[in-house]
Parts: structure tokens; C-alpha cells; sequence
């Protein structure tokens, strides 16, 4: 069964500064999709980013951006010059490509929070 | 594109009521999920639809948990004989295809 780790239960970072969340997975396949959500206080899970396994080459969304390292089964999020919206738990998820459903599978989260 | 929609938003009843929540996933999204997320955790898994068949069910979808998704359309979560570890936050995503999933804003359930 595939897992995924997120071993910062909580990060802080100074507004207009740069983060850096972790995620490492574990999984026996070779195609896969990886997910960063947000989920801010009270609200609707967003997609930030996603990274499709065969593709070598990271993410990036405006101020996002992945670390991708397949060997490595690492994933990190990078947020750069922080913003008090960007505040909120972010969810790293594994989502297999082929046969069944495609349930993602979430790491515990990362409480980020961006100080003024 | 007016989004997954979730209802109620909150839902308190005693322990051993029956409880039902509703969700409309995007128009023509064949794809539905539903998860389970408690405090401090991330969402897991329950079950997925695609269009009106119940393809996959979690071990964690006891018998008193049954989901439903008639004419492909909505779908509904029922939960019999509620009890305390039932309290938590259910969420429903629905896909189109090989689209990242969306979210709703999820339904509240806490036991007394």
C-alpha cells in the first residue's frame, strides 16, 4: 500500500520570505501523480500543485513550486515570497494512474503559518 | 462551474441516530469520492463512484456506513447507529477523467 509522510507537523516563515514543506512516499509503481493541497481554516481543500512521475522536469505555479525526486520518493513544496493568505495546513498526496480508483492518499499535513 | 457542493455544512446528533449528508459533485464530473478527515490528520479514503457504480469501498466504511449515487448525479453518505468516533469532518471530491480531483467544503458531524 502506498504512504505518505509529512514529517513537519507545523512551519512558520516570514512574509515575502521563502518555505520549503516536506513530503517523502513510498510505492511500488512507476506512474503515478503527486498533489500538494491547501486547506485553509474553515475552508475548501485547493489544489496548489501537481507533478505527473514521468515527467523529469518540477512543477512550478506562480510562487510554487516541487522539488521532485524519484529515486529519492521526496516531493517538497516550495513557497516563495510569502504572503499572510498563503496560511493554511497543507496536504501532500499520492494518486497510483492506473487500475482502480484513483483515490488520493494524503500525508498528515503541515500547519504553515506566514508571520507579518 | 459552480464547484462541489456539500450539505449540511455542520450536523450535531446524539449518539445511535441515523445521519445522512448530501453532495453534488461539478455537473458531468463522472468521478465521485468521499473521505474522512479527523483532527490533525489528513483525509482517508471511504469510497469512489464512478457515474452510479460503487467501485471501491474502505475498510474504514463499516456496515452502518452506506453511500449511494443514483443516476450518476449527487451522492449520498448514510451513517446508522452513530457513535463517537463517527465525529469528524466527511468530504466529498469528484473528478473528471484524469483531472486533478475538487473538493467541497465538507459536512461537520459531531456525536453527543
Amino acid at each position: 500500500a502506498q504512504t505518505v509522510t509529512q514529517s513537519q507537523p507545523e512551519m512558520s516563515v516570514q512574509e515575502a520570505e521563502t518555505v520549503t514543506l516536506s513530503c517523502t512516499y513510498d510505492t511500488s509503481e512507476s506512474d503515478y501523480y503527486l498533489f500538494w493541497y491547501k486547506q485553509p481554516p474553515s475552508r475548501q481543500m485547493i489544489l496548489v500543485i501537481r507533478q505527473e512521475a514521468y515527467k523529469q522536469q518540477n512543477a512550478t505555479e506562480n510562487r510554487f513550486s516541487v522539488n521532485f525526486q524519484k529515486a529519492a520518493k521526496s516531493f517538497s513544496l516550495k513557497i516563495s515570497d510569502s504572503q499572510l493568505g498563503d496560511a493554511a495546513m497543507y496536504f501532500c498526496a499520492y494518486r497510483r494512474t492506473q487500475g482502480g480508483s484513483e483515490k488520493l492518499v494524503f500525508g498528515k499535513g503541515t500547519k504553515l503559518t506566514v508571520n507579518p | 462551474d459552480t464547484g462541489v457542493s456539500q450539505n449540511p455544512r455542520h450536523k450535531i446528533t446524539k449518539r445511535g441516530q441515523n445521519v445522512t449528508f448530501r453532495c453534488d459533485p461539478i455537473s458531468e464530473h463522472n468521478r465521485l469520492y468521499w473521505y474522512r478527515q479527523t483532527l490533525g490528520q489528513g483525509p482517508e479514503f471511504l469510497t469512489y463512484f464512478q457515474n452510479e457504480a460503487q467501485l471501491e469501498k474502505s475498510r474504514l466504511l463499516s456496515d452502518r456506513f452506506s453511500a449511494e449515487r443514483p443516476k450518476g448525479s449527487f451522492s449520498t453518505l448514510e451513517i446508522q447507529r452513530t457513535e463517537q468516533g463517527d465525529s469528524a469532518m466527511y468530504l466529498c471530491a469528484s473528478q473528471d477523467n484524469n483531472q486533478p480531483q475538487h473538493f467541497g467544503d465538507g459536512t461537520r458531524l459531531s456525536i453527543l
